[in-house]
């Protein structure tokens, strides 16, 4: 069974600090890694996608990718109480590239 | 662009009442999934469409059917509605090519008495 594990949280974090979100997945033949935002009451948010090791930046956010050690993380920079959200990693592989999800960190950045 | 468009966006369904949950993009995308998303849990695979006349079975496809005669619409039917089924509903979209990522509707929110 593939698997995407995330720490539930809540993880809670002061207005202007950095945000470390992490996720870690089964499947070593994974090939694509997402991460979506989710407001409370509403739909999945495309914020990130990773492929390759390394570092990818987008404004305040970060991904990072380790797939030695089947590691995927979310740095959010300069937190804003706009950001509190759920945040879901997704890792997608195989021939259909399916992803898998997993079942979110709630961040809360307190002003 | 409206992207993915879901309706109905709330629905209150009876034990054993049956139902279609809509979805159509407008993005030309070949693949279309349905979700389904339960308190706390994360998204879980109903089915899936890898183009127009082909279906395939997800993680949780008991209870549920879907069709696909067209690339814009991947409609969703529960036949004998149960309250285990009382949940978020999620269609979403992607491009062919491979590793893209998927794009998703606003969501129904069902639940049945």
């Amino acid at each position: 069974q593939k698997e995407v594990e995330q720490n539930s949280g809540p993880l809670s974090v002061p207005e202007g600090a950095i945000a470390s979100l992490n996720c870690t997945y089964s499947d070593r033949g994974s090939q694509s890694f997402f991460w979506y935002r989710q407001y409370s009451g509403k739909s999945p948010e495309l914020i990130m996608s990773i492929y390759s090791n390394g570092d990818k930046e987008d404004g305040r956010f970060t991904a990072q990718l380790n797939k030695a050690s089947q590691y995927v993380s979310l740095l959010i920079r300069d937190s804003q109480p706009s950001d509190s959200a759920t945040y879901l990693c997704a890792v997608g592989g195989g021939s259909q590239g399916n992803l898998i999800f997993g079942k979110g960190t709630k961040l809360s950045v307190k002003p | 662009n409206a992207g993915v468009t879901q309706t109905p966006k709330f629905r209150i369904l009876k034990i054993g009442q049956s139902m279609t949950l809509q979805c159509t993009q407008d993005m030309n995308h070949n693949y279309m999934y349905w979700y389904r998303q339960d308190p706390g849990m994360g998204l879980k695979l109903i089915y899936y469409s890898v183009g127009a006349g082909i279906t395939d079975k997800g993680e949780v496809p008991n209870g549920y059917n879907v069709s696909r005669s067209t690339t814009e619409d991947f409609p969703l039917r529960l036949e004998l509605a149960a309250p285990s089924q009382t949940s978020v509903y999620f269609c979403a979209s992607r491009q062919t090519a491979s590793n893209q990522p998927q794009h998703f509707g606003d969501g129904t929110r069902l639940s049945i008495l």
